[in-house]
């Protein structure tokens, strides 16, 4: 298995402009997890999807971030309009489902917003 | 809410020695503790995952301790090598599907 994919590894961009970033989760889990990672706070959980379905979503910061899992092998994660704040290193997981099972991650997108 | 922290933050050894690392949480109504090395600018790779029906996982020379009751876990790393450098990160699963990170322990093994 090829593994968490996430697209793009690096993003650079100037305040106000729209961010999307993708992932692609491990072929049959069904949970799906986007977390940030900053040196200030570590890493944190945003939100996590659930048979592509939102379950929680009370990490995201602000109405300016949006996640969306439009099938089984897909998710977005948008912030619009971006800040310099939101530079960060952003994480995709997933794992099979169940509350004891494993997580996996991906390698990160990191979004410098100037 | 469920807080976890890791001690020592930062950790420099020479080779072949043995050593600990060491992480605590607050609620102990946890389904997992997993353990998690992260090189620079990389994602986090998964070392150890504990049920909190398990006392302990092995895997190589890594061994991972957990004590449900009181909150604690340790990561033990036997005859360190440089190429075990990295960050070291604990993270408990508990309600709700969450995964709550400590915040690290930066391993340097000096050659």
């Amino acid at each position: 298995d090829a593994g968490v994919i996430q697209s793009p590894r690096h993003e650079v961009t100037e305040m106000g402009q729209e961010v999307t970033l993708r992932c692609k989760p491990i072929s049959g889990h069904n949970s799906l997890f986007w977390y940030r990672q900053t040196m200030m706070r570590g890493l944190e959980l945003l939100i996590y999807f659930n048979n592509n379905v939102p379950i929680d979503d009370s990490g995201m910061p602000e109405d300016r971030f949006s996640a969306k899992m439009p099938n089984a092998s897909f998710s977005t994660l948008k912030i619009q309009p971006s800040e310099p704040r939101d530079s960060a290193v952003y994480f995709c997981a997933s794992s099979s489902g169940t509350d004891a099972m494993e997580l996996f991650f991906g390698e990160g997108s990191r979004l410098t917003v100037l | 809410k469920q807080e976890v922290t890791q001690i020592p933050a930062a950790l420099s050894v020479p080779e072949g020695e043995n050593l600990v690392l060491n992480c605590s949480f607050t609620d102990s109504a946890i389904y997992n503790l997993q353990w998690f090395r992260q090189d620079p600018g990389k994602g986090l790779t998964s070392l150890l995952l504990i049920q909190s029906s398990q006392r302990e996982q092995t895997s190589g020379r890594l061994n991972a301790s957990l004590d449900k009751s009181s909150g604690r876990s340790t990561l033990y790393i036997a005859a360190s090598q440089p190429g075990d450098s990295a960050t070291y990160l604990c993270a408990v699963k508990g309600k709700g599907n969450k995964l709550v990170f400590g915040a690290g322990t930066i391993l340097r093994v000096k050659s």
